[in-house]
């Protein structure tokens, strides 16, 4: 079974500073990952996601997330933030059978 | 473009009452889902759907009740409800059957009950 465990429920950070959100992950086959974003009173959006290849992803709004196999983590950053990253970021693996497990999400506040 | 359409937004419903919530999408996508977002514990599974006319269980799915009879649109039910139900629910759905698609969700739906 996968799981998915995202480290920090809550980062607080000020604008221009840069950001990393941690994204761990246990499974016993092969996974695809994802980031998804969700700002307040929203559904969720695609931020980024890793289907194989270059493990450097990059994603919308200047997000790139890494995929590091050995570690089973696929961390957010971003050089510079900006009040408007201000959100919720949930980090998801999907199996071969299309089933979406998502972490328990981490609070982004940016401060000006 | 709609997406995926989620209604009501917002229900307050007391003990016992029942409810429906309804989504609908425009994209022909075959794969639909309802999950429900708690404060610290992120999105679960309640039920889902790969096609017209089929359900399946999730992480999460009792006192829950679905239907896929048309593509489009897939319904959820309480038919108890239960304080424990407070909760936003997000409906999505994604193309195919393939590992690597994405979910494209709906804005939510806001269920208290008291």
């Amino acid at each position: 079974a996968q799981s998915v465990t995202q480290l920090d429920s809550q980062v607080p950070v000020f604008e221009e500073a840069p950001v990393e959100l941690r994204c761990n992950y246990s499974s016993s086959v092969s996974v695809y990952l994802f980031w998804y974003v969700q700002y307040p009173n929203q559904g969720l959006q695609l931020l980024l996601k890793y289907l194989s290849g270059s493990t450097l992803v990059k994603g919308i709004n200047g997000f790139e997330a890494e995929f590091n196999k050995s570690q089973t983590s696929f961390h957010l950053r971003k050089p510079s933030v900006h009040i408007s990253d201000t959100a919720e970021y949930f980090c998801a693996v999907v199996n071969n059978f299309n089933k979406f497990y998502f972490g328990s999400g981490t609070k982004l506040n940016v401060k000006p | 473009n709609a997406g995926v359409t989620q209604t009501p937004k917002f229900r307050v419903l007391k003990t016992g009452q029942s409810m429906t919530l309804l989504c609908a999408q425009d994209m022909n996508h075959e794969y639909m889902y309802w999950y429900r977002q708690d404060p610290g514990m992120g999105l679960r599974l309640i039920h889902y759907s790969v096609g017209e006319g089929t359900t399946a269980k999730g992480e999460v799915p009792d006192g829950y009740n679905v239907s896929r009879l048309k593509k489009q649109n897939f319904l959820l039910g309480l038919e108890s409800a239960a304080p424990s139900q407070t909760s936003v629910y997000f409906c999505a759905s994604s193309y195919s059957l393939v590992g690597a698609n994405v979910l494209t969700f709906g804005a939510g739906s806001r269920l208290t009950v008291l």
